[in-house]
């Protein structure tokens, strides 16, 4: 059971947009931590896609965007392609924990 | 262009200690960065194991700090992982990552890992 609370799953079609939602509570996002955003594709490492909430390192599509209120944070994918197919995880800190937690994970498919 | 390169063996038997190696290219360990270990169970998530800066100070994960060693090679700018007792529940890729902000924690380099399985 991850600290961070992710859909197991979402999907799309070409050209819509979708949203990942990441839960946690008082000790992490909640706390004021940052949440940040890495993409998996299949047999590779996570890639950092948003850092510190809302924040595209250089490189990162603008079809990508980040937020975070109270104890949730999302992202967001607008106009999804195909490439986008992948797992999304979110990341932050835990005070209980004393240490950085990741989500469960988002399967991410593109009908 | 910074880059990190993982090593060690692929196959350790039940008890035994795992032993992982990463090369920083393109960075020295002695910046101001934290040097991280994070590993996936095979169709699992993400699991932080812990990290540490280059004058020795570290953070384990709870979970996992009664098996956990890390330490730093200046001399061959890399860092090195040990975690003991192993048990098929420690069978993952392992990954080591560089954190790119301490305050805000998110991790920017990454190696390619290495898949790391526990069995006899």
């Amino acid at each position: 059971q991850s600290v961070l609370t992710q859909p197991p799953s979402v999907s799309g079609a070409p050209g819509q947009r979708v949203t990942i939602s990441c839960t946690g509570s008082s000790s992490n996002i909640g706390a004021g931590y940052d949440v940040h955003w890495y993409q998996q594709l299949p047999g590779t490492a996570p890639k950092l896609l948003i850092y510190v909430n809302s924040n595209r390192p250089s490189g990162v599509s603008d079809r990508l965007s980040g937020s975070k209120s109270g104890t949730s944070a999302s992202l967001a994918i607008t106009g999804l392609q195909a490439e986008d197919e992948a797992d999304y995880y979110c990341q932050s800190y835990d005070s209980s924990l004393s240490g950085w937690v990741f989500g469960g994970g988002t399967k991410l498919t593109v009908l | 262009q910074v880059q990190l390169q993982e090593s060690g063996p692929g196959l350790v038997k039940p008890s035994g200690t795992l032993s992982l190696s990463c090369v920083v290219s393109g960075d020295s360990i002695t910046s101001n960065y934290w040097w991280t270990w994070i590993r996936q169970p095979p169709g699992k998530g993400l699991e932080w194991i812990g990290e540490l800066f280059h004058n020795g100070r570290s953070n384990y994960s709870p979970s996992l700090k009664s098996r956990v060693t890390m330490s730093v090679d200046k001399a061959k700018n890399q860092f090195s992982l040990k975690l003991t007792s192993l048990t098929a529940a420690d069978t993952a890729v392992y990954y080591c990552a560089r954190l790119n902000d301490s305050l805000a924690g998110y991790y920017d380099y990454w190696g390619q890992g290495t898949l790391v399985t526990v069995s006899s």
